[in-house]
């Protein structure tokens, strides 16, 4: 079973659209969350931290749940720019790596 | 913001040769950096951790012999790839982790990096 298990879309969404993407982890001993975008052929890039309590940061809003092993993130007023893969990552106690999901495929369409 | 850079950011071998790979921080000192792979559609999953003045760890079902990492100093990594083959093709990727930072997931930069391509 993989570590962090995310539906790969794609998904494709008019500008100014509101999409929510799902993950899920299995080891419920998973330490911290953190959603990255990754563009095409880039290195991933950090965009948000998950807590509990739930956060925002512009029009994206990230949530987790840990009683369903599970971590959201929703991004309002998609632009043509948000188009890319976004990267469900955790990490585990005693851990010092990422634990990646494989990407959801986002395309923001005129 | 903190800066990792890979060389090459692309290289085309042939079956049977060596390449290597080199991760630098270049305005921070990293004592662990972690070395990456990931294939067309699929996760980044962990080769192995490199720390700095030791042997590195290896994930499991990475050959150690093949990947040779070494670590030199505070602010380079560096992954062989031995007598690659056409299914050691893969997008190749580190990252650092500043000295000193408690936490390693909170602190750690990628390198943009490096594309192989084995024929």
């Amino acid at each position: 079973r993989k570590e962090v298990e995310q539906d790969p879309g794609p998904f494709n969404v008019p500008e100014g659209a509101t999409v929510a993407f799902n993950c899920t982890y299995s080891n419920s001993a998973s330490q911290s969350f953190f959603w990255y975008r990754q563009d095409c052929r880039k290195e991933p890039k950090l965009l948000m931290s998950v807590y509990s309590s739930g956060n925002e940061d512009g029009r994206f809003t990230a949530q987790l749940n840990r009683a369903s092993q599970y971590i959201s993130l929703l991004i309002r007023d998609s632009k043509l720019s948000d188009s890319a893969t976004y990267l469900c990552v955790v990490t585990q106690t005693g851990a010092n790596n990422l634990f990646f999901g494989t990407g959801t495929r986002l395309t923001v369409i005129p | 913001g903190a800066v990792v850079s890979q060389h090459p950011s692309r290289v085309i071998c042939k079956s049977g040769t060596s390449v290597k790979i080199e991760c630098r921080s270049l305005d921070f000192q990293a004592t662990t950096m972690f070395w990456y792979r990931q294939f067309p559609k699929q996760s980044l999953m962990l080769m192995a951790t490199s720390n700095e003045g030791s042997k590195a760890t290896y994930e499991q079902g990475v050959e150690k012999d093949k990947f040779l990492i070494n670590h030199a100093s505070l602010t380079l990594s560096t992954l062989t790839v031995t007598s690659a083959h056409p299914e050691d093709s893969s997008f190749y990727i580190c990252s650092a982790h500043p000295s000193g930072v408690a936490g390693f997931a909170y602190e750690q930069y990628f390198g943009p990096g490096t594309r192989l391509t084995v024929t």
